[in-house]
């Protein structure tokens, strides 16, 4: 167990709507990640970061932003919903000194109607 | 042309069968190498890295080739408790390149 909770874990939301995902570590592992997960694409990063404060895009950036203001939290927000962001949405760590694996917490399960 | 293809399958195997994934890659710098289990509904978790000079875990060995740009995983001695999805994992730098994964049913 990597300590790693997503909320909400389910929403539904209509478009145009901002939507932010919160990612909480209890770890306070420096580097955390976003990923989305759709059917034929596997999992795709959208955001990471390596320290408060410190964040960098992914493959997907695109309609996405995030922010990380303490080191346990990372917010993934989508400015203004599109239908083509419904998605299941990981947030993921990486340990000291095993940087190349990747923790993930439960998901989140968005629906843009 | 995705950084990382996998067969999707599925696989329908019986108890006790061995079966085999294997994964391409498209970049030749990249770093390092993994399989992940995904169960339905459920996150990635880690099932073993992939080293060049292969490596075995109990009933899973993972292989990388590097030259040919090829990982693999075999599992030996299926228990319906395998059943899920597997996905191939490649590193490069602070990015990592997930293959959709390959699905694999362990019938009684």
């Amino acid at each position: 167990d990597a300590g790693i909770t997503q909320s909400p874990r389910h929403k539904v939301t209509e478009t145009g709507t901002p939507v932010t995902l919160r990612c909480h570590q209890t770890e306070n592992h420096r580097y955390m990640y976003w990923y989305r997960q759709d059917p034929g694409h596997g999992l795709r990063l959208i955001h990471y970061s390596y320290g408060v404060k410190d964040t960098d895009k992914g493959e997907v950036s695109d309609g996405y932003s995030v922010s990380r203001s303490k080191t346990e939290d990372f917010l993934l927000t989508l400015e203004s919903a599109t239908s083509s962001q419904t998605s299941v949405y990981f947030c993921a760590i990486s340990r000291p000194g095993q940087r190349e694996t990747q923790y993930f917490g439960p998901g989140t399960r968005l629906l843009v109607l | 042309r995705k950084e990382v293809e996998q067969d999707p399958g599925p696989f329908n195997v019986p108890e006790g069968a061995t079966v085999a994934f294997n994964c391409t890659y498209s970049n030749s710098a990249s770093q390092s190498f993994f399989w992940y289990r995904q169960d339905c509904r459920k996150e990635p978790k880690l099932l073993m890295s992939v080293y060049s000079s292969g490596n075995e875990d109990g009933r899973f060995t993972a292989q990388l080739n590097r030259a040919s740009q090829y990982i693999s995983l075999l599992i030996r001695d299926s228990k319906l408790s395998d059943s899920a999805t597997y996905l191939c994992v490649v590193n490069e730098g602070n990015q990592f390149y997930f293959g959709t994964g390959t699905s694999l049913t362990v019938i009684p």
